[in-house]
């Protein structure tokens, strides 16, 4: 059981490029999210999945895509990216509704730079 | 809208020294609240959690405390040890109706150094 695992671990871009980073977990949550990780920011939300086959914009998306391929991998894509995009990456899951607390789980994160 | 304040950090302890982290909160609904701890270079852990009022969460020494009347959750553990060093991180979620998932507000995150 390896929870939710993300690609790449560490990534350097030129500004103007594209790249896609991974998210899979393997433990049959509905829903998954993508944050990045700013210093002095806390976690902020870039897009969550509810259930496979829906998306939603969280708190700054601006410049992001993602995609829910099935429900264990949830993508995240810059499509031209630019240096305040660099930050540290993580993607989570959580379980559907039910009692007890709806924590999330976090993957190691992906550490992004754009020069 | 929802949102988490904790203190800022960092906060420096020598071991066997106690620990509180003061976290509030200000929620529309009814929030479920975290602590999250992240070890340098690694994800997010879930630490512990507490899903009503005057509910204790615990984990490795750890406690907090869901006060729906301070509106708080504050972080403690009686004796710190040099492992404790990390960045916490208190959280907060609120179930929306019609909401198929549930977001995690966060504060901003306490940097722990705890010296020998």
């Amino acid at each position: 059981n390896a929870g939710v695992t993300q690609t790449p671990k560490f990534q350097v871009l030129k500004t103007g490029q594209s790249m896609t980073l991974q998210c899979a977990q393997d433990m049959n949550h509905n829903s998954m999210y993508w944050y990045r990780q700013d210093p002095g920011m806390g976690l902020r939300l870039i897009y969550y999945s509810a259930s496979e086959g829906t998306t939603d914009k969280g708190e700054v998306p601006n410049g992001y895509n993602v995609s829910r391929l099935n429900k264990r991998e949830f993508s995240l894509r810059l499509e031209s990216a630019a240096p305040s995009q660099t930050s540290v990456y993580f993607c989570a899951s959580s379980r559907p509704r039910g009692p007890g607390g709806y924590e999330q789980y976090f993957g190691p994160g992906t550490r992004l730079t754009v020069t | 809208g929802d949102s988490v304040t904790q203190m800022e950090g960092p906060v420096t302890l020598s071991e066997e020294a106690f620990l509180t982290i003061n976290c509030t909160y200000t929620a529309t609904g009814y929030p479920s609240l975290f602590w999250y701890v992240q070890y340098p270079g690694e994800g997010l852990q879930l630490l512990l959690k507490a899903t009503k009022a005057d509910d204790k969460g615990s984990n490795k020494g750890f406690e907090a405390t869901y006060r729906k009347e301070t509106t708080s959750f504050h972080l403690e553990k009686g004796s710190v040890q040099v492992s404790d060093s990390a960045v916490y991180f208190c959280a907060l979620s609120v179930a929306y109706s019609g909401a198929g998932s549930y977001q995690l507000t966060f504060g901003k995150g306490t940097k722990l150094s705890v010296i020998p």
